[in-house]
């Protein structure tokens, strides 16, 4: 079946480390995304990117920096300088033209101890 | 994109339909209305989307407004399962239109 796959589910990093979350999507989507969520909140763009090799950045994008070598694959990483990295992470892809949604990976819970 | 507003939060008991409204004033001509739903700790669920017409789906239907100003997404027989948030976003069809989420409706389904 084809979707969007988050790894890992739950994700524990110590104060001044970087941690790479993956996203992988099989649907052949043009575009792909990555949105933060806080608690009780809706969900804030960090990075997005409409093609291989290319992407821009979001409303959050300090302290976060991503890749696009491949179609399926958009990596995120949460680097030292992201000052209250602790979050819900969602990657989402789509179809880049028309009116296409956005199909959503099932999150990474990321915690900083 | 536009902005849109909605209720905090809204109960529905179990088999009633589901009436959440959305408000979209600035939304312009070529803003498709969007619906999706989270249940807790997941990803975001696409419902139904539409643009001026009255949409239906095996999940829902979506009510625009003539003027295009507001919506109204019909749960016709809630569920338990149906308690989520549940957002209302306008989107462009342009390459660099994106997705902007508000805080939602949080609909309670309750016994």
């Amino acid at each position: 079946d084809g979707g969007i796959t988050q790894s890992p589910k739950y994700l524990f990093r110590k104060e001044g480390q970087n941690v790479t979350l993956s996203c992988e999507q099989n649907l052949n989507h043009d575009a792909m995304y990555w949105y933060r969520q806080d608690p009780g909140q809706g969900l804030r763009l960090i990075y997005y990117s409409q093609i291989v090799n290319d992407f821009q950045k979001g409303d959050i994008a300090e302290g976060y920096s991503v890749s696009r070598e491949k179609k399926e694959s958009f990596p995120l990483t949460v680097t030292s300088a992201q000052k209250n990295p602790t979050a819900f992470y969602l990657c989402a892809s789509s179809l880049d033209r028309g009116e296409y949604g956005y199909t959503f990976g099932s999150g990474t819970r990321l915690t900083v101890v | 994109d536009a902005k849109t507003t909605q209720p905090t939060s809204m109960d529905c008991a179990e088999g009633r339909a589901a009436n959440l409204p959305c408000n979209h004033s600035t939304i312009s001509g070529n803003e498709y209305v969007y619906w999706y739903r989270q249940i807790h700790s997941q990803g975001p669920q696409y419902i139904i989307h539409g643009l001026k017409n009255n949409e239906t789906n095996e999940m829902a239907s979506l009510i625009i407004t003539e003027d295009r100003k507001s919506s109204t997404l019909i749960l016709p027989h809630a569920t338990l399962r149906d308690t989520a948030v549940y957002y209302c976003i306008v989107r462009g069809t342009g390459t660099a239109s994106k997705l902007t989420f508000g805080t939602g409706t949080r609909l309670q389904v309750t016994l």
